[in-house]
């Protein structure tokens, strides 16, 4: 069985502009969720996605936006990038909405 | 939304020592989980415990829901528990939204 995968791995940006992460969710699981790490906190919840649709937001600016395809992948899109957008962003899969979820490796995003 | 405090913020330890860790939530929740944070990053999952108690080698966790707090114990320590643990919970009154406390750090010392 394969777990959560993110791509990239790292990535560097410039404020301005536009980024795309990419998430694989758990063989089975139908419900990706998204969260922001930054430094030396707890991660922040941004979305979930169950079956194609988003299913809950968190406090974030509609710059920050997602996807869920057929086979349940998930992206993250993030337009006008701010320096405070420096952070981890993890990525979360579950077998439904309010099951147990399992995290990917995560992808560190540097906004300069 | 609901609050979850975590305590201590802080824990150094020498190996082979006994903690608790408390987090305290506002609010009924749906589900609970405990993670391991290593130092790349990676969450690992360590407890899914909306109530009840759980264990699993030298970890075990109890969730009183109806008092709104859960203990997270880590017997005979070892130098690789270093890192941060976090509790989440998912508010029954919320929605879809996880809500992760702001850990505890903890070091582990040879």
């Amino acid at each position: 069985e394969t777990g959560v995968t993110q791509s990239p791995t790292h990535l560097i940006k410039t404020r301005g502009q536009q980024v795309t992460l990419r998430c694989s969710s758990q063989s089975g699981h139908n419900t990706v969720s998204w969260y922001q790490q930054a430094l030396g906190q707890g991660p922040q919840f941004i979305f979930q996605y169950y079956r194609e649709e988003e299913n809950g937001r968190g406090n974030f600016p509609p710059r920050f936006s997602g996807l869920q395809f057929p086979n349940y992948s998930s992206e993250l899109n993030v337009n006008a990038l701010e320096l405070d957008d420096s952070a981890l962003y993890l990525c979360a899969s579950s077998p439904g909405p309010l099951d147990e979820q399992y995290f990917g490796p995560g992808t560190r995003l540097t906004v300069t | 939304g609901i609050q979850v405090e975590q305590s201590p913020p802080d824990l150094i330890l020498q190996e082979g020592a006994n903690s608790t860790l408390r987090c305290n939530f506002s609010d009924s929740v749906n589900n609970l989980q405990w993670f391991h944070q290593n130092p790349w990053g990676q969450l690992i999952n360590l407890f899914y415990i909306p109530s009840g108690t759980k264990q699993n080698g030298r970890l075990s966790a109890t969730t009183v829901a109806t008092e709104r707090y859960s203990l997270l114990y880590i017997s005979s320590s070892q130098t690789t528990d270093s890192g941060v643990y976090f509790c989440a919970v998912e508010a029954a009154n919320y929605g879809q939204n996880f809500v992760f406390g702001p850990g505890t750090r903890l070091s582990v010392l040879p």
